[in-house]
């Protein structure tokens, strides 16, 4: 199995900001991605990370607002930036890791 | 685009007996994997089971089994000798089998499943 932490655990923000939230995982995993999970709500994919090349975004998801590092094998980041209320949400960092998904803790955002 | 379907937002089950979770799936592709994963209050999403779509033999672990219709594009959750423990939020994903981007999930809207003691 893969270990997943997240930084922070939570944060509440002021509109117009950003806020950077790390993922670390305790493998080296290829494919790594950040989900949304907006409250009471299922989990939406924002993006695809694969160390050495871009991310991928998913439909309605832009990399101005989203901006997405996957410097190394184990080590990911996602900032969500210019922050409004629309943006409160639980951010979720995913690992594959043989064959399965794992998830981090989560990133409980509030923006006011 | 592949679409998870879970039609019961809320479910309950008396301790120690049995209950069934739905989850209907729509997609256009042969090879494919099926999971539930567990999310209890705090957040940390739990893999439950996994189903490769090209076995035939329903996986279970545990307590945990499924009964997987391809053709009907089902995909239940039966959770026997119901335990405090599992109540959570259930989700229902759905994973292709590929490279690249592929290998995202999708997931359904979720069951909120209540055990009483």
């Amino acid at each position: 199995s893969a270990v997943i932490s997240q930084k922070p655990s939570r944060d509440i923000c002021q509109r117009g900001t950003s806020l950077t939230i790390q993922c670390q995982v305790d493998s080296q995993v290829t494919m790594m991605f950040w989900y949304r999970q907006q409250p009471g709500q299922s989990l939406t994919l924002i993006a695809t990370a694969n160390q050495g090349s871009e991310a991928t975004y998913e439909s309605g998801f832009v990399i101005d607002k989203f901006p997405i590092s996957r410097p190394n094998l184990t080590f990911s980041t996602l900032t969500v930036s210019n922050m409004s209320p629309e943006d409160s949400s639980i951010y979720l960092c995913s690992a594959r890791h043989i064959g399965e998904q794992f998830f981090g803790p989560g990133t409980r955002l509030t923006v006011l | 685009a592949q679409t998870v379907t879970q039609s019961q937002p809320e479910m309950s089950v008396q301790e120690a007996e049995t209950v069934t979770l739905s989850c209907t799936y729509d997609t256009s592709e042969s090879d494919y994997y099926l999971f539930w994963y567990k999310q209890p209050p705090s957040r940390q999403m739990i893999l439950v089971i996994r189903q490769e779509a090209y076995k035939q033999q329903n996986a279970t672990e545990n307590r945990f089994s499924v009964n997987f219709q391809k053709a009907a594009k089902s995909f239940s959750l039966k959770i026997s000798d119901s335990q405090l423990g599992d109540a959570a939020m259930y989700f229902c994903a759905y994973g292709e089998i590929g490279g690249g981007s592929n290998y995202k999930l999708t997931f359904g809207k979720g069951t909120l499943l209540t055990v009483n003691p």
